[in-house]
């Protein structure tokens, strides 16, 4: 059974630019959940989607946006990116009946 | 706000001792608990989760308990080997489809 598949996998921007990134779940898992990994602040939550409706966002501008397709697949789109985006971003997956979300491996973005 | 915590951001185990980790939370109304393991460039990996009607879950080699009481909940990881070397998260997941993480746990295993 394939993981939560994460495209793509390093990404270099620079400031002022806009990114987007992709997340395909575990087949059959209907919430997609993103979050952001920082060493100062750690792992924040970004917004949950669930069959194509988003249930719950986290603290963050609204220059973080996402997404989720009819297929459960989700993508997120950071705008008008500043160096403090830096991160590695994770999408996590979960049939939501069991609530164990699977994580991937993570976008790597630096922002220059 | 709510927050989930561990005591310690390090711990140095030798190999084949025994591991404690813990971790506080601070929302009594929590009912769902995961406890999380991420190796360098990997993702948070699942290792065993615990909800609230339960003071106690084993799974191969780890167990955790949950005391509501206090509030806490630790991970225990018996005969630590190295490939158990890893950030350590616990996390609470909410009603309303959020995990929140504590600041994890760096375990290294002396050999």
């Amino acid at each position: 059974k394939a993981g939560v598949t994460q495209t793509p996998r390093y990404l270099i921007k620079t400031r002022g630019q806009q990114v987007t990134l992709s997340c395909s779940p575990i087949s059959g898992h209907r919430s997609v959940s993103w979050y952001q990994q920082t060493p100062g602040q750690g792992l924040q939550f970004l917004f949950e989607y669930f069959s194509e409706t988003q249930r719950n966002k986290g603290n963050f501008p609204g220059r973080f946006s996402g997404r989720q397709f009819s297929n459960s697949r989700s993508e997120m789109n950071v705008s008008t990116l500043e160096l403090g985006d830096s991160a590695l971003y994770l999408c996590a997956s979960s049939s939501d009946r069991n609530y164990g979300y699977t994580f991937g491996s993570g976008t790597r973005l630096t922002v220059v | 706000g709510e927050s989930v915590g561990l005591h310690l951001p390090t711990l140095s185990v030798q190999e084949g001792d025994n591991s404690i980790i813990n971790c506080a939370y601070s929302n009594s109304a929590s009912d769902y608990f995961i406890w999380y393991k991420q190796e360098s460039g990997k993702g948070p990996q699942f290792i065993i989760d615990i909800r609230s009607n339960m003071d106690k879950r084993q799974g191969q080699r780890v167990t955790v308990l949950l005391n509501k009481t206090v509030k806490h909940l630790s991970l225990q990881i018996a005969a630590t080997q190295p490939g158990d070397s890893a950030v350590y998260f616990c996390a609470e997941f909410s009603w309303d489809y959020k995990l929140s993480f504590g600041a994890g746990t760096t375990v290294t295993v002396r050999a």
